[in-house]
This record gives C-alpha cells, sequence and structure tokens, in this order.
C-alpha cells in the first residue's frame, strides 16, 4: 500500500514569515496526526483528526498554528507567523483507528527552518 | 499526562556485542508501549511492541520487556550490526475508548555499532 505522503520536504522561511505543511495520509486510515520533532527529540504530537474532527489539539499552540483535515483525508498543517523556535521536522501520521495494534505510520515529514 | 523517558541518549557498542535501551513512563494507565527507529534523515519506523499484559516479546534479534509495577520497559537489540545504527524512540500510550491512540515519545536514543 501507498505510505503516509508529505509536501514540501524541506522549507525555509524569514521569521515572521507564514508556511503551510500538507499531508495525505495512507487511504482509508481516519486518524491522522500532526507531530513536531525538534532536532535531538522525540516527535510531540500538535494535533490529532479522527476523520475531519479534531480529538485533541491541547499541544497545538493556537495563537500561530492552525490545521485542518476537509472532507477527512488529506490535512493542512499553517504556522502564521513563524518563530526561530518553530523550526523542527514536521511529521505527519495516519493510523486505521482500529485493532488492538493500531499502529501509525508516518510520512518522510518536512524539515522547516526559520532565519 | 503522559511523561516518558529514555536512557542512555547515546550509546556505542561494538559489532556483535548486546544493546539496552531504558525507558520509564509516568501514567499507570498506559497499556502500549512500541519501539521505534529512525535512520538518518528518514521517517520513525515501528520495529516492535508490547502490551500491558505481556511482560516480553521477541522478534529475531530484538527484544523488549516491560515492568508494569515499576512502570519501566527495555529494548534489547542482540548480536548488534551495523545497520542497527539509527536513533531509537520509546512510546507510552492508553488507548481511551472510543478514540484511536496517542503516543508520548521519548527523547530519542543514537545508537552507533562500531564495526
Amino acid at each position: 500500500e501507498a505510505g503516509v505522503a508529505q509536501s514540501p520536504r524541506y522549507k525555509i522561511i524569514e521569521k515572521r514569515q507564514s508556511v503551510a505543511f500538507w499531508c495525505n495520509p495512507i487511504s482509508g486510515h481516519a486518524t491522522l496526526y500532526w507531530y513536531q520533532q525538534i532536532l535531538g527529540q522525540g516527535p510531540k504530537l500538535l494535533i490529532q483528526f479522527q476523520n475531519n474532527g479534531v480529538v485533541d489539539d491541547s499541544q497545538l499552540p493556537k495563537d500561530r498554528f492552525s490545521a485542518e483535515r476537509l472532507k477527512g483525508v488529506d490535512s493542512t498543517l499553517k504556522i502564521q507567523p513563524a518563530k526561530l523556535e518553530d523550526s523542527a521536522v514536521y511529521l505527519c501520521a495516519s493510523s486505521s483507528g482500529q485493532g488492538a495494534r493500531n499502529e501509525q505510520f508516518f510520512g518522510p515529514g518536512t524539515r522547516l527552518t526559520v532565519l | 499526562g503522559e511523561n516518558v523517558e529514555q536512557h542512555p541518549s547515546t550509546l556505542s557498542v561494538q559489532e556483535g556485542d548486546s544493546a539496552v535501551i531504558k525507558c520509564t513512563y509516568s501514567d499507570s494507565a498506559s497499556n502500549y508501549f512500541p519501539w521505534y527507529k529512525q535512520e538518518l534523515g528518514k521517517r520513525p519506523q515501528l520495529i516492535i511492541d508490547i502490551r500491558s499484559n505481556v511482560g516480553e516479546k521477541k522478534d529475531q534479534r530484538i527484544a523488549v520487556t516491560l515492568n508494569k509495577t515499576a512502570k519501566h520497559f527495555s529494548l534489547h537489540i542482540t548480536e548488534t550490526q551495523p545497520e542497527d545504527s539509527a536513533v531509537y524512540f520509546c512510546a507510552a500510550s492508553r488507548f481511551p475508548s472510543g478514540s484511536a491512540r496517542q503516543l508520548t515519545f521519548g527523547s530519542g536514543t543514537q545508537l552507533t555499532v562500531l564495526p
């Protein structure tokens, strides 16, 4: 099966600019996650969608970050305005939301550098 | 919320030796503990997982042990090979009723297998 797709793979912007990332999950996966992975750290959950509804966005800095999942498939994550500390890899993951294992499959990530 | 601590942050072993990575978690309700391997510049990939009703699980050269009382779990890699060199992340999760899993990741261990 095709994996989780993300674009762009790399993005360099100036602070205070805006940026958007796109994710296409594995076909049929109801649950979609966005993670922020700062260099040298583990992935940190930003937001979780179930179909097109938000399950948890408690760790999303809502003053500058927003995310949507229209039609319950693709998702976009936006940062506006960006800060230096937003430099990180943004990982998208999806899962079927069912079964005992309910494995999360990760995309290749978008590496964001804020100058 | 859940907090996962992982040690050591870096680990170097000679090829053929064993490697052990340890994690502790804080939420006694966590019941699922996956381990992910992330090679440089690539996506995290699930390598093994264990559920709270099991004390140990093996898959070829990889094993995971879980001590629920002490709230810690460990990854054991035997007969290490150069291709085992990567960052390894542990994670802990509950499976809330009616919702898909959320993972809390440790900070990662950079394993280097020296030829």
